[in-house]
């Protein structure tokens, strides 16, 4: 069955970090990846998504993505972190293929310290 | 655009009522909405995907005649827990695909949820 794993389920920074969160999945055939965020209290909304082309994706608040289908990976990265993102971060996959299921990891959440 | 909508934004009922959810498309025509369940500190869960005209195809494990769903336009979408009980307790949470034009997967969109509590 078609799993994403997020190896980071709690990552604490502080801000003017550099941030990556960990996206595997596996899947073996052609895929759409996506990362979501959950701040406090809101609802999921998209950041970045990967469909085809460029392997390096940017998103909104300057997040950025690279698949790397040789090693079944989406990570996120931001070079610098704000107080701001804390959030909850959800890797998602679905299949290159007429059917949309989205396949969700667990999550990371983030705390971002001022 | 693409504003996925919610109500109840949150529902408290006694167990053996029955409490309807609706999902809305407020810019955008949806020819596929899915319903999630969200546990606390879990990821989601997909419960089924509706399609419009045509009946929700249901996950592994979920209930049809508990969680009955209707996609009766481009817009909107119903998930109706039927005879609810504490355990249904949760957060749902609905998205919204729009119309394809290209055969191509399109994003969801995800609406703000619906906490039900079931005392």
């Amino acid at each position: 069955a078609q799993s994403v794993s997020q190896h980071n389920h709690h990552v604490i920074l502080s801000e003017a970090a550099s941030l990556e969160l960990g996206c595997n999945y596996s899947y073996g055939g052609t895929v759409n990846l996506f990362w979501y965020v959950q701040y406090p209290g809101q609802h999921l909304q998209l950041l970045l998504k990967y469909f085809s082309g460029d392997p390096l994706v940017k998103g909104i608040k300057g997040f950025e993505a690279e698949f790397i289908k040789s090693k079944f990976s989406f990570n996120l990265r931001k070079p610098s972190v704000q107080w701001s993102d804390t959030a909850e971060y959800f890797c998602a996959v679905t299949r290159n293929t007429g059917f949309q299921k989205l396949v969700f990891g667990t999550g990371t959440r983030l705390l971002v310290s001022p | 655009g693409a504003v996925v909508s919610q109500h109840p934004s949150r529902v408290i009922c006694k167990s053996g009522t029955s409490v309807k959810i609706e999902c809305r498309s407020l810019d955008f025509q949806a020819t596929t909405m899915f319903w999630y369940r969200q546990f606390p500190k879990k990821s989601l869960m997909l419960m089924a995907t509706s399609n419009e005209g045509s009946k929700a195809t249901y996950e592994q494990g979920v209930e049809k005649d508990k969680f009955l769903i209707n996609h009766a336009s481009l817009t909107l979408s119903t998930l109706t827990v039927t005879s609810a009980h504490p355990e249904d307790s949760s957060f749902y949470i609905c998205s919204a695909s729009p119309q394809r034009t290209s055969g191509r997967m399109e994003t969801q969109y995800f609406g703000p949820g619906t906490r039900l509590l079931v005392l």
